[in-house]
């Protein structure tokens, strides 16, 4: 496609629940990158994939986040246990290489863990 | 940690009138690009600059990069209603380990008044 897709839009889980959200990158990119934004302006960033592999992942918390990007499907991020901390809104990009091209978002996803 | 720091945190204009955002940032860069995010949507990739240009325009967008300085600017020119969101860069970090991640700061709120 031509834009990041993001789904769902909106999530909804009680503390302790598992999330699983998911994005569909623009065709033809190889790099898709997870961002977490809290309160509306701090963005923190999580993993990378170049293609099905993970690129960096040193902004992923240890235990329970975990994310996949296989091929042929969309790429997915998962919260076990969910936390009212991971109340977010979380956000794919992706972008045709790595370096000096542009990252494209999608809409993001808005967790909202009660 | 968040490398960029816009300034200022918030800007309130008259239809019409530019609107200046700064950013600085601490080390050195790959590129820095801004991007637009509307109250609940997703980032609108605006401009990427590479470090080693120093200005970029795009319609009434222009930005500019001091590398020597660290810092950056975004112009909007003859503003508009609909201009009104938040501004963010984001700093694409010469770090030599290729991570590609983009490190944001915590954007400037700009209102356009009609």
């Amino acid at each position: 496609g031509e834009e990041v897709a993001q789904t769902p839009k909106h999530l909804v889980r009680g503390e302790g629940q598992k999330a699983k959200l998911y994005c569909a990158p623009i065709k033809g990119h190889s790099y898709v990158f997870w961002y977490q934004q809290v309160l509306k302006n701090e963005f923190k960033f999580l993993i990378s994939f170049q293609n099905e592999n993970v690129f960096d992942e040193t902004g992923m918390p240890k235990e329970r986040f975990s994310a996949k990007c296989l091929p042929n499907s969309p790429c997915s991020l998962e919260i076990q246990a969910t936390k009212l901390e991971d109340s977010a809104v979380y956000f794919c990009a992706s972008s045709q290489s790595g370096g000096n091209t542009e990252a494209f978002f999608g809409q993001g996803t808005r967790l909202t863990v009660v | 940690s968040q490398q960029g720091e816009e300034d200022p945190q918030a800007l309130s204009i008259q239809e019409g009138e530019n609107a200046t955002m700064n950013c600085s940032y601490k080390t050195s860069i790959n590129n820095l690009q801004w991007y637009r995010q509307n109250s609940g949507r997703g980032l609108v990739h605006l401009i990427l600059i590479r470090s080693n240009e120093r200005e970029k325009h795009s319609g009434r967008l222009r930005v500019t990069l001091d590398t020597s300085k660290k810092s950056s600017s975004l112009l909007i020119t003859a503003s508009r209603a609909a201009d009104t969101a938040s501004y963010f860069c984001a700093t694409d970090l010469d770090s030599g380990a290729g991570s590609y991640q983009l490190t944001f700061g915590k954007g400037t709120k700009l209102s356009v008044i009609p």
